[in-house]
């Protein structure tokens, strides 16, 4: 069964300290991953694609075949990253379409 | 350019009472998705357009839910007759190939 989770409903850290949210995902074929971002009364937008390798405000994923994982990283985390994050999936055999993670949301205390 | 627009931002209904949906695409995305989120759950897929076609509905919840898309442009959803457990936010996004691009999704609730 295709499924993407994360274990985490809210994870709070201070000002400064590292971010891990973890993603953890089962799918039979090569997977495209992503990860999504939904600030306070913004709408839902794509962070990064575990394709393209980047980082985006700072934040990095790696992509875990062996460990079936995609976690979130940023080594020093901000204010203006708390926010709920989506785990995505998307399943490119057949038809194209996202499979998200309940969420974690990120609360950086000051 | 303009974005995903959805409409209306929130709905308040009574149960068996009818609600559409409506939401307009990127111009240009072929790809329209349509995806609900009830509270305390993950973002779960409703369907998928391409253009004026269903390429997939197999997340319709039940044949209370309706989706069309005329010309292949906008996109409604319809809900009749609305039960207290179809309440939540639902998501439409359109894409080009990959990335998706969201609306701000309406907030329905059934009372």
């Amino acid at each position: 069964a295709q499924r993407v989770t994360q274990p985490e409903k809210l994870l709070s850290v201070f000002k400064g300290a590292p971010v891990e949210l973890k993603c953890n995902y089962s799918y039979s074929g090569s997977p495209e991953l992503f990860w999504y971002v939904q600030y306070s009364r913004q709408r839902l937008q794509l962070l990064l694609r575990h394709i393209s390798r980047e980082s985006i405000k700072g934040f990095t994923a790696d992509l875990n075949k062996g460990e079936t994982s995609f976690h979130l990283k940023k080594p020093f985390a901000q204010e203006e990253d708390s926010a709920m994050y989506y785990c995505a999936l998307m399943r490119v055999t057949g038809t194209y379409k996202y499979i998200f993670g309940t969420g974690t949301r990120l609360k950086v205390l000051a | 350019e303009a974005g995903v627009t959805q409409f209306p931002s929130h709905s308040v209904i009574e149960k068996g009472q009818t609600v559409t949906l409506r939401c307009d695409p990127i111009s240009g995305h072929d790809n329209l998705y349509w995806y609900r989120r009830v509270m305390g759950k993950e973002i779960k897929f409703l369907l998928h357009f391409v253009k004026e076609s269903k390429q997939d509905e197999s997340g319709m919840p039940n044949n209370r839910f309706l989706a069309e898309r005329t010309g292949g442009t906008y996109s409604t959803l319809k809900v009749q007759p609305a039960e207290l457990e179809d309440s939540g936010v639902y998501f439409c996004a359109s894409s080009p190939i990959l990335e998706a691009f969201f609306g701000q999704g309406t907030r329905l609730t059934v009372v």
